[in-house]
């Protein structure tokens, strides 16, 4: 059973330019989580979405970055007109359910954009 | 890849050794708390988790004590091992979204 897959595992991208960081979730999850990481630093809540459902996008900036996750295909973080403050680790997780005993978020591992 | 982690608390000891790691949490309301285990440019890995109707569980080589009074989480590893190297992430869920602690640096010498 493969786990958590995300692509590209390195991104560089220029100041302007359009980054977009997918994430595959384990076979027959349906709930997906982003995570932000900077150095030295624990993960940061983005967003958690349901199949085409954003369910929580509370740590998301409002401006410039967007999240979806469609019925079909891998859920898609992207990050318009990015600048230095965005290079991070990008973490996908991905869960059975949002409640109750499979709750347990399985991690991807990890994008990691340099903007330049 | 990531930067060495010089500012992440660090806890140094001898393989065989028992560690403790611990950390606080802020969220009364949790209900679920999660270790994690992250090795350098890798995503967090599941360790063991407890629910706030628990005080204590036990895994394989670790065990997670959970203190609500003073919202206190540890993890103990037992007959610590140079695979256990890592950066050790604490995390609660007050709303199905996981809030994690800033870490502590696991290293262990041979």
């Amino acid at each position: 059973n493969a786990g958590v897959m995300q692509n590209p595992r390195h991104l560089v991208r220029r100041r302007g330019q359009e980054a977009r960081l997918r994430c595959s979730p384990m076979k027959g999850h349906s709930h997906v989580y982003w995570y932000r990481q900077l150095p030295e630093e624990g993960l940061k809540f983005m967003v958690y979405l349901q199949k085409e459902n954003i369910i929580d996008e509370s740590g998301m900036p409002k401006e410039r970055f967007s999240a979806e996750f469609p019925k079909e295909g891998p859920s898609i973080l992207r990050i318009q007109q990015v600048v230095r403050g965005d290079s991070a680790a990008y973490f996908c997780a991905s869960s059975f359910s949002g409640t109750g005993l499979s709750y347990e978020q399985y991690f991807g591992p990890g994008t990691r954009l340099t903007v330049t | 890849g990531e930067s060495v982690g010089l500012h992440l608390p660090t806890l140094s000891v001898q393989e065989g050794d028992n560690s403790i790691i611990n950390c606080a949490y802020s969220n009364s309301a949790s209900d679920y708390f999660i270790w994690y285990k992250q090795e350098s440019g890798k995503g967090p890995q599941f360790i063991i988790d407890i629910r706030s109707n628990m005080d204590k569980r036990q895994g394989q080589r670790v065990t997670v004590l959970l203190n609500k009074t003073v919202k206190h989480l540890s993890l103990q590893i037992a007959a610590t091992q140079p695979g256990d190297s890592a950066v050790y992430f604490c995390a609660e869920n007050p709303l199905q979204k996981l809030v994690f602690g800033t870490g502590t640096r696991l290293l262990v010498s041979p």
